[in-house]
């Protein structure tokens, strides 16, 4: 079963406007990871915040954690075409080591 | 540095046909995945390895999967027989290996496309 939920399912927008992603979880988790992928091709890491963490940033990328609301959110800053992909988050649950994938997120940004 | 390897990158077979999936993980990667995607869904993870032993292979179905990694490093995943529901991606994933319980980050291969006609 999948234990993250991504909203919204898409989202389309013109590049230079911010793209935000939520994910919520159901258990309590050691860490939570967001990945992308591009049509056709594996996922790419983008960021880990861990469970003691509340906000992380890596270039354009805004990531927030609120542990006693189970949800996160993944904000791209001054969006580019390239940014176009399927962005996914991935809960590490604390009961166990295993990655638990949503359904993730398709982001369109047109130019 | 060479990331995750999988051959082949697609597979067309008939239903009852047996299939295989290679992965090459990253070198000195001791924990190695496979994941299976369907269409417009996030990876479920199948199996997972450190080093040699299968660690997490609860959601394996065990019927008609396998898996192996023989001395620690490249993995193969068979399906015997493939039925029509089998179609999907077939994605390879490896990282350095679990600390402390907690999962680290994860490098996945292009996947292998799995048709079942």
């Amino acid at each position: 079963s999948q234990q993250g939920e991504e909203d919204p399912q898409a989202l389309s927008i013109q590049e230079g406007e911010n793209a935000t992603m939520n994910c919520s979880y159901k258990t309590s988790i050691n860490n939570l990871q967001w990945y992308r992928q591009n049509s056709g091709r594996g996922l790419v890491h983008l960021i880990l915040i861990r469970s003691n963490e509340r906000e992380k940033h890596s270039g354009r990328l805004r990531v927030t954690l609120d542990t006693s609301k189970k949800s996160s959110s993944l904000l791209i800053t001054a969006s580019r075409a390239a940014d176009t992909a399927s962005y996914f988050c991935a809960t590490d649950q604390a009961s166990g080591s295993r990655l638990t994938f949503g359904e993730g997120t398709q982001l369109t940004v047109n130019p | 540095e060479a990331g995750v390897v999988q051959s082949p990158r697609y597979k067309i077979i008939e239903k009852k046909q047996p299939v295989a999936f290679w992965c090459n993980p990253i070198s000195g990667h001791n924990t190695l995945y496979w994941y299976l995607q369907n269409l417009g869904q996030g990876p479920e993870l199948l199996i997972r390895y450190e080093n040699e032993e299968a660690v997490d292979d609860s959601q394996l179905p065990k019927d008609r999967f396998s898996a192996e990694r023989l001395k620690g490093v490249d993995s193969t995943l068979k399906i015997q027989p493939a039925e029509l529901g089998d179609s999907a991606v077939y994605l390879c994933a490896s990282s350095l290996g679990s600390v402390a319980g907690a999962t680290d980050t994860q490098y996945f291969g292009p996947g292998t496309r799995l048709t079942v006609l």
